[in-house]
């Protein structure tokens, strides 16, 4: 069973398309983060969110932290090329040392 | 200047054989990682260190023998390669204990065992 549950899979859109991808659990956590990653690349960290109901906002990227803390989602307004990669939800639990990893949402932006 | 660099990028080995990934880091952090990366994309913590110190070790097979010379370096040594170690082998620091800190990874070495 995968704590961090990511939806969906595989996105395929064409530019100027908007997106939500989610992340989800059934544990809360202390806080939450987005990474994306680009092929042959790490990842590379985009905003992390520590209260519920956090609204965080990068350019055309808006993160949100779910009011019970046990999920996210980020939205992207009119993507571009430049958007695509795979993105990353991790989450820190209260005890544990660790982060943890969703498995991603792939996503493509054809021009 | 590279964050957190690894060599090599890509390596390709037999089943059996014995091979070694380099990580080093320039931003003064203390503490550093590996991650494995599955075919699926799943990113998954092997260990963490924090200056120079084994601080988690999440259940790897004991083939697994990661290496700190000093705090900028975290070296991952892979005895008896089996197939399924195929994967790419990620590195990161962060600057501090917290895991709000930001993570930095490097580049990736992708490992194909044969």
């Amino acid at each position: 069973t995968q704590l961090l549950e990511q939806s969906p899979q595989f996105l395929s859109i064409q530019e100027g398309e908007n997106l939500t991808v989610y992340c989800n659990s059934s544990s809360v956590f202390s806080s939450l983060q987005w990474y994306r990653q680009e092929p042959g690349e790490g990842p590379v960290l985009l905003v992390t969110v520590v209260t519920g109901g956090e609204v965080k906002k990068l350019k055309r990227l808006t993160f949100q932290f779910g009011d019970a803390r046990k999920d996210s989602s980020l939205h992207i307004t009119a993507a571009q090329p430049g958007d695509t990669g795979l993105y990353l939800c991790a989450g820190a639990r209260s005890g544990y040392s660790t982060l943890t990893f969703g498995k991603g949402t792939m996503l493509l932006v054809s021009p | 200047d590279t964050a957190v660099s690894q060599t090599p990028k890509y390596l390709v080995t037999q089943m059996g054989n014995d091979k070694s990934i380099k990580c080093e880091q320039n931003l003064g952090h203390d503490t550093m990682y590996w991650y494995k990366q599955d075919s699926k994309k799943f990113l998954k913590i092997m260990f963490s260190y924090n200056n120079k110190e084994l601080i988690i070790n999440e259940t790897v097979p004991n083939r697994f023998s990661p290496k700190s010379p000093d705090k900028a370096h975290l070296n991952l040594h892979i005895n008896s390669l089996e197939l399924g170690d195929s994967a790419v082998y990620f590195c990161a620091s962060t600057g501090g204990p917290g895991l709000t800190d930001t993570q930095y990874f490097g580049p990736g070495t992708r490992l194909t065992v044969l």
